[in-house]
């Protein structure tokens, strides 16, 4: 049991590229989401997801893409990197929303 | 709207007590939580309190709920080296018909000899 796994662990980025950060979770989780960790500032939410097929939006989704086509998988897409988005990004998971949240180890995106 | 606040830093001697303040807006927040991020790592879930209860104790650690002033603690007994952290507080928000959580900016924990 894995849990909640996150790849890559480090990511560095040019201003202008797209990449796709992968979350797994192998929990049977309705609900995944993704969340940003700026110094000061905790935690915000990007987007999430209750099931599959079916995504919102968070506090700043702008600059990213989610889609949920399993329910494993809850891929994270920048679509074009800016400097403001340099950050510490985790997926986490539960069985329903609102309740206990597992997370994953974390992605540290640097984009230049 | 839905805010959780928490002051950011907290420094204490080891073998004291440690206590970590949090005050919510929420007040139809069905559970509170505690969470502890250890350095380079995930958030991990410490403790969580039902609001219908006054206090949970678990070991080393006690919540404390006080749901007239909207105020969160956990407090850690003994506080060892390992107990440096960060320790995020959440409570459950609403949006579009979902529930999700909110967290609070965190409270760095240093505990020194």
């Amino acid at each position: 049991n894995a849990g909640v796994t996150q790849t890559p662990k480090f990511q560095v980025l040019k201003t202008g590229q797209s990449m796709t950060l992968q979350c797994a979770q192998d929990m049977n989780h309705e609900y995944m989401s993704w969340y940003r960790q700026d110094p000061g500032m905790g935690l915000r939410l990007i987007h999430y997801s209750v099931g599959a097929g079916i995504t919102d939006q968070g506090e700043v989704p702008n600059g990213y893409n989610v889609s949920r086509s399993t329910t494993e998988d809850f891929p994270l897409r920048l679509l074009s990197a800016a400097p403001s988005q340099t950050s510490v990004y985790f997926c986490a998971s539960s069985y329903v929303s609102g309740e206990k949240l597992f997370f994953g180890s974390g992605t540290q995106l640097s984009v230049l | 709207g839905e805010d959780v606040e928490q002051s950011l830093f907290l420094s204490v001697r080891e073998g004291d007590s440690s206590v970590i303040n949090c005050t919510y807006t929420d007040s139809s927040s069905t559970y509170l939580y505690w969470y502890k991020q250890e350095p380079g790592a995930g958030l991990q879930l410490l403790t969580y309190i039902f609001s219908n209860m006054d206090m949970k104790q678990d070991q080393r650690l006690t919540v404390l709920l006080n749901k007239k002033d909207k105020h969160l603690s956990l407090r850690i007994a003994d506080t060892q080296t390992g107990d440096s952290a960060i320790y995020f507080c959440a409570e459950i928000g609403h949006s579009g018909g979902y529930n999700k959580l909110i967290f609070g900016a965190g409270t760095r924990l240093a505990v020194h000899p």
